[in-house]
């Protein structure tokens, strides 16, 4: 099946600051997500981004399908950002995640 | 709408038992998906759904799990008999045709003691 992997797995960030998280996978796909979970469990759809670029406020992501990759951006991060962020990606709908991003944010 | 509800949000029970968690979709998706996640293994699909019909199920782990969806409203998934390595929390996800982002239940979560 197809494999995912997610860098960097652990990341520490002063509020304010920006960051880049990678998706790598190994096949093509024809779906790929982008999910927050925040500290409570809940996972929350971000982006749905098989290619292209993508902006919702402060989070953007952009999927280069030919280079079997996708970032995710976030900039002037907030405490509220913290959690586990996954990609996950499909060729139709069996839909794979990563092992995640973790991320906090410190005020 | 109210989003992907799944009911209990908590449960826990004795090895050996039955256990039922449920899932209502939102309401005009089509696909539904049922996931597990743990610490060793991360988010693993079991089963999904088109129209009410089960398309893939190989991610299933064993026979004591079953998962049926008698009408586009509502899915079961079903343990029997329970076994302490199937505590996790288990959520369902819905989509549909055309809109491919997932929306997923609160979760949840099992305990088997």
């Amino acid at each position: 099946g197809i494999q995912v992997e997610q860098s960097p797995p652990d990341l520490i960030l002063q509020e304010g600051a920006n960051s880049t998280l990678r998706c790598n996978f190994s096949d093509s796909v024809n779906n790929l997500q982008w999910f927050h979970q925040n500290p409570w469990g809940q996972l929350i759809n971000l982006f749905y981004i098989p290619s292209g670029t993508k902006q919702n406020g402060r989070l953007s992501a952009t999927t280069v399908a030919t280079e079997r990759y996708s970032l995710l951006y976030i900039s002037s991060s907030q405490t509220t950002d913290s959690g586990v962020y996954f990609c996950a990606v499909a060729y139709n709908n069996d839909m794979r995640f990563g092992a995640g991003t973790r991320l906090t944010v410190k005020p | 709408d109210a989003g992907v509800i799944q009911s209990p949000r908590h449960e826990v029970t004795e090895m050996g038992q039955e256990v039922t968690l449920r899932c209502k979709p939102i309401s005009g998706h089509d696909y539904l998906f049922w996931y597990r996640q743990t610490m060793m293994r991360g988010l693993e699909l079991l089963i999904y759904f088109n129209n009410n019909v089960p398309i893939d199920d190989s991610g299933m782990p064993e026979d004591r799990f079953s998962a049926k969806m008698p009408n586009a409203s509502f899915s079961t998934l079903k343990i029997q008999p329970s076994e302490p390595r199937d505590s996790a929390v288990y959520f369902c996800a819905s989509s549909s045709t055309g809109n491919y982002g997932y929306t997923f239940g609160s979760g949840t979560r099992l305990t088997v003691v």
